[in-house]
């Protein structure tokens, strides 16, 4: 069964910066690309960061390139969002997605149960 | 967001509803094929449909994609109770840049 479970969620305060974590199981992980996608409370869904199944490609949304950065250890099944610079507007619940398809139809199949960064002074 | 949605849309048991998503003059030309997910209250989105029109296995067939110039539609046959949900397109960039984009989302209810 294919799994997601993220960490490292918390309060921080505004220009403060916080690591979250993805532990993936149930599937080859180098076979997979992995997303980031948030959520404000009460609000839709966000891209936020993509990485390849490599680990050679990553890429952003506007709304936090520069600030935030995406990673991925094979060794320990494991991906990263390092997430500096942090703004009110970055409250949300921060889901890992695992990146399915071939191009260019590509989709998110599995997605984790999301943890949540608070941005609060 | 990029990719336009109804705030909501209702329908009584039984009936077919359609969701839209729609994209600026030239996203849904310029983004790729569009996917759909479905969330209920304090859970993670499920994927529905991927692909513009395809439906992974365990999803039931009373959901439907289509995709029609600027326009990509979500169907949904028979409308059961279970059905009242928010609903999400996803459109992905190609070309070089990779990029993804949500729709606002959609919040269906059954009367």
């Amino acid at each position: 069964e294919v799994q997601l479970v993220e960490s490292g969620g918390g309060v921080v305060r505004p220009g403060g910066s916080l690591r979250l974590s993805c532990a993936a199981s149930g599937y080859i992980f180098d076979d997979y690309g992995v997303h980031w996608v948030r959520q404000a409370p009460g609000k839709g869904l966000e891209w936020v960061s993509s990485i390849n199944h490599i680990g050679d490609r990553a890429t952003y949304a506007d709304s936090v390139r520069g600030r935030f950065t995406i990673s991925r250890d094979s060794a320990k099944k494991s991906l990263y969002l390092q997430m500096n610079s942090l703004r009110a507007e970055d409250t949300a619940f921060y889901y890992c997605v695992r990146w399915s398809g071939n191009y260019p139809i590509y989709f998110f199949d599995y997605w984790g149960q999301g943890t949540l960064v608070i941005v609060s002074s | 967001s990029a990719l336009t949605q109804p705030a909501s849309v209702s329908g009584s048991p039984g009936q077919s509803i359609t969701l839209s998503c729609t994209g600026a003059s030239s996203d849904v030309g310029t983004y790729k094929h569009v996917s759909w997910y479905q969330q209920y209250p304090d859970t993670a989105p499920k994927l529905l449909i991927y692909g513009d029109d395809r439906r992974p296995s365990g999803v039931s067939d009373r959901f439907s994609g289509s995709k029609s110039g600027n326009t990509a539609s979500l169907t949904i046959s028979g409308l059961q109770a279970e059905d009242e949900a928010d609903y999400y397109c996803c459109a992905f960039s190609g070309g070089e840049t990779f990029l993804w984009v949500f729709g606002g989302g959609t919040k269906v209810t059954v009367l």
